[in-house]
């Protein structure tokens, strides 16, 4: 069974403040990593995308991908309260289609 | 581009009453999935559907569960019987290929009373 788990939070941090989100995954031979934001009630929506180690940039969020530890983060630098959501990990494996989603941490960033 | 179209956007209805949910893909996505949303199990992939052909439905609960692509574009997930435990946010999302971003519809908040 694949895994992939975040913690739950909250995660709360003041307006301006970097944010950081973490997550790991169980199966060595996975090869896509994404990250999802979801207001409530909303749908899910792609806000970054990580394939290869290292830290990957996209204007106030950055990802950074740890194949040895099997771990992946999602760092949010000057916060708004607009950042306040649920943030999903998704992690996909081999040439198959398939996406599997940690349950999300839930960040509020307080103005 | 419309995104990916699901409907109805709530469905109440009572145990033992067929429920059926539909989505229409983006145009030239071929791979569609169909997830369920519960606060307890998080969003759990229930089916997923490559070239109109059914890949892995491993994630559908049980037999009261079917889905169906019967052209490119389009889908439905089928819930007979329906009950109390089937509620649900049910999201479809389509993609073009397995490293690529997957783009979800507005989901169905499913009511079974």
């Amino acid at each position: 069974q694949k895994e992939v788990e975040q913690n739950s939070g909250p995660l709360s941090v003041p307006e301006g403040a970097i944010a950081s989100l973490n997550c790991t995954y169980s199966d060595r031979g996975s090869q896509s990593f994404f990250w999802y934001r979801q207001y409530s009630g909303k749908s899910p929506e792609l806000i970054m995308f990580i394939y290869s180690n290292g830290d990957k940039e996209d204007g106030r969020f950055t990802a950074q991908l740890n194949k040895a530890s099997q771990y992946v983060s999602l760092l949010i630098r000057d916060s708004q309260p607009s950042d306040s959501a649920t943030y999903l990990c998704a992690v996909g494996g081999g040439s198959n289609y398939k996406l599997t989603f940690g349950k999300g941490t839930l960040l509020t960033v307080n103005p | 581009d419309a995104g990916v179209i699901q409907s109805p956007r709530h469905e109440v209805t009572e145990m033992g009453q067929e429920v059926t949910l539909r989505c229409k893909l983006i145009s030239g996505h071929n791979s569609l999935f169909w997830y369920r949303q519960t606060m307890m199990r998080g969003l759990e992939l229930l089916i997923y559907f490559n070239n109109n052909v059914p890949i892995d439905d491993s994630g559908m609960p049980e037999d009261r569960f079917s889905a169906k692509m019967p052209n490119a574009s389009f889908s439905t997930l089928k819930i007979q019987p329906s009950e109390p435990r089937d509620s649900a946010v049910y999201f479809c999302a389509s993609t073009t290929g397995p490293h690529e971003k997957l783009f979800f519809g507005s989901g169905t908040q499913l009511s079974v009373l």
